[in-house]
């Protein structure tokens, strides 16, 4: 199973939005609607910031959406802030055999 | 609080055996489907292995297939990795990591646990 594909990097400005992509195939993005989203700062664990494509847990800023065309979803990062500078990773279901894929993972800087 | 915390990593010889521990803490440890997942130094996430609530189902990753199990004890609230033949490329950071719902895999891993370093090396 392959990795899905993510931009390494992306920036903006304070208050800006990003968008991040994560390219898949029909047989993880493309083929269920089981994609996350996950945060990660140095050192530190990752945390989960959307699910099913657009779903946002409890406790994280509605600044972080998500959605997703054929076989590549997104995440927007709008009102950009220092602390949202991080590591983020998409991953999809694949289904029974293969389960789940992360993407490549996308440096995010505020700058 | 809802916690997990690995123990386990350290260093091996290539070829070698490690045993990993996920100890569970805060919620209904049997109700949820499980994973650990790993990232190399300086790379990205790699998801490694599943387990079903019950232990019914589990599934690998292909770069682990044939020489990790994954086994739970929901008595203990313990999620395990018996990782054997261990190669250098399976140097990482090992993380436990909970899947958000209780009813069903939605492959959203919304509990973490601070992970555990294997390092593979002569």
């Amino acid at each position: 199973q392959s990795a899905l594909t993510q931009p390494p990097s992306a920036s903006g400005s304070p208050g800006q939005s990003v968008t991040i992509s994560c390219t898949g195939t029909s047989s993880d993005v493309g083929g269920y609607n089981y994609v996350s989203w996950y945060q990660q700062h140095p050192g530190k664990a990752p945390k989960l910031m959307i699910y099913e494509v657009s779903k946002r847990p409890s406790g994280v800023p509605d600044r972080f959406s998500g959605s997703k065309s054929g076989n590549m979803a997104s995440l927007t990062v709008s009102g950009l802030q220092a602390e949202d500078e991080a590591d983020y990773y998409c991953s999809s279901y694949a289904g029974s055999n293969n389960l789940g894929v992360f993407g490549t993972g996308t440096k995010v800087t505020v700058l | 609080q809802v916690q997990l915390v690995e123990s386990g990593g350290g260093l091996v010889k290539p070829g070698g055996s490690l045993r990993l521990s996920c100890a569970a803490s805060g919620f209904t440890f049997s109700d949820y489907y499980m994973s650990w997942i790993r990232q190399a130094p300086g790379k990205g996430l790699e998801w490694v292995s599943y387990i079903s609530s019950s232990s019914s189902y589990t599934n690998y990753a292909d770069s682990v297939k044939g020489r990790f199990t994954i086994s739970r004890d929901n008595a203990k609230n313990s999620l395990y990795l018996q990782m054997n033949s261990l190669r250098a490329e399976d140097t990482a950071v090992y993380y436990c990591a909970r899947d958000m719902s209780s009813t069903a895999l939605i492959w959203a891993f919304d509990i973490w646990g601070q992970g555990t370093m294997v390092t593979v090396s002569s």
